[in-house]
């Protein structure tokens, strides 16, 4: 399978703990953005990366967010201290650089308790 | 108000029928429009990709745009239960570096 990947898939956690979600692209995109999704509203952008570098994060995302992509392929998506308002379907989505498709995963499904 | 406008339904409909969705918006710079499905619990799916005003066909899809009413909108001809899904629209602009704006979506059911 070439697609987007996303691991975990889900992710049951306690009010307070950190989690970290992880994506990965399709191998040729070198772009890579992270979305939130909640219930019964469309995907909402948090931030986006070309190669390396992160190009801007979305005033929905707060100091407890950080995300990175080391090396310019996969990509992980840290909170800390969650709450529950964190609980929604974090996408990863991956595209080329310009006016191209983006494609994505499968989601990470973080349930804060 | 919301940048992106979608009817959220839901929307119920026999096999067969056509379905009718659409969206407006109010950002004039946005360019580029995209149909995705989502299926409960999974990722978006992109169903059609479209540049500025006109119609694209693809099998029983039909996209078109009127960037001059801010209007957009997918046809499903044949509908078939397997069409059952959220369908949400998604649009871009170069001047927003192609970031995707989306709507609620829509929640079509198609009866057996």
């Amino acid at each position: 399978d070439t697609g987007v990947s996303q691991d975990p898939r889900h992710k049951i956690t306690k009010r307070g703990q950190n989690v970290t979600f992880r994506c990965d692209p399709i191998s040729e995109h070198n772009r890579l953005y992270w979305y939130r999704q909640t219930l019964g509203q469309g995907p909402e952008f948090l931030t986006y990366f070309q190669n390396e570098a992160q190009l801007e994060k979305s005033r929905l995302l707060s100091d407890r967010f950080s995300a990175e992509r080391p090396k310019g392929s996969f990509s992980t998506l840290e909170i800390q201290r969650t709450e529950q308002g964190d609980s929604a379907m974090y996408l990863c989505a991956s595209s080329l650089p310009g006016p191209y498709e983006q494609y994505f995963g499968p989601g990470t499904r973080l349930t804060v308790t | 108000q919301k940048e992106v406008e979608q009817d959220p339904g839901p929307l119920s409909v026999p096999e067969g029928a056509i379905v009718s969705l659409n969206c407006t918006y109010s950002n004039s710079a946005f360019q580029y429009f995209m149909w995705y499905r989502q299926y409960s619990r999974k990722g978006p799916e992109l169903l059609m990709y479209t540049y500025s005003s006109g119609n694209k066909e693809d099998g029983r899809f039909t996209a078109q745009v009127d960037k001059s009413s801010k209007y957009i909108s997918l046809f499903i001809r044949d509908s078939q239960p397997s069409d059952s899904a959220t369908y949400l629209c998604a649009m871009s602009s170069s001047s927003n570096d192609y970031k995707l704006s989306f709507g609620a979506g829509t929640t079509v059911t198609v009866r057996a």
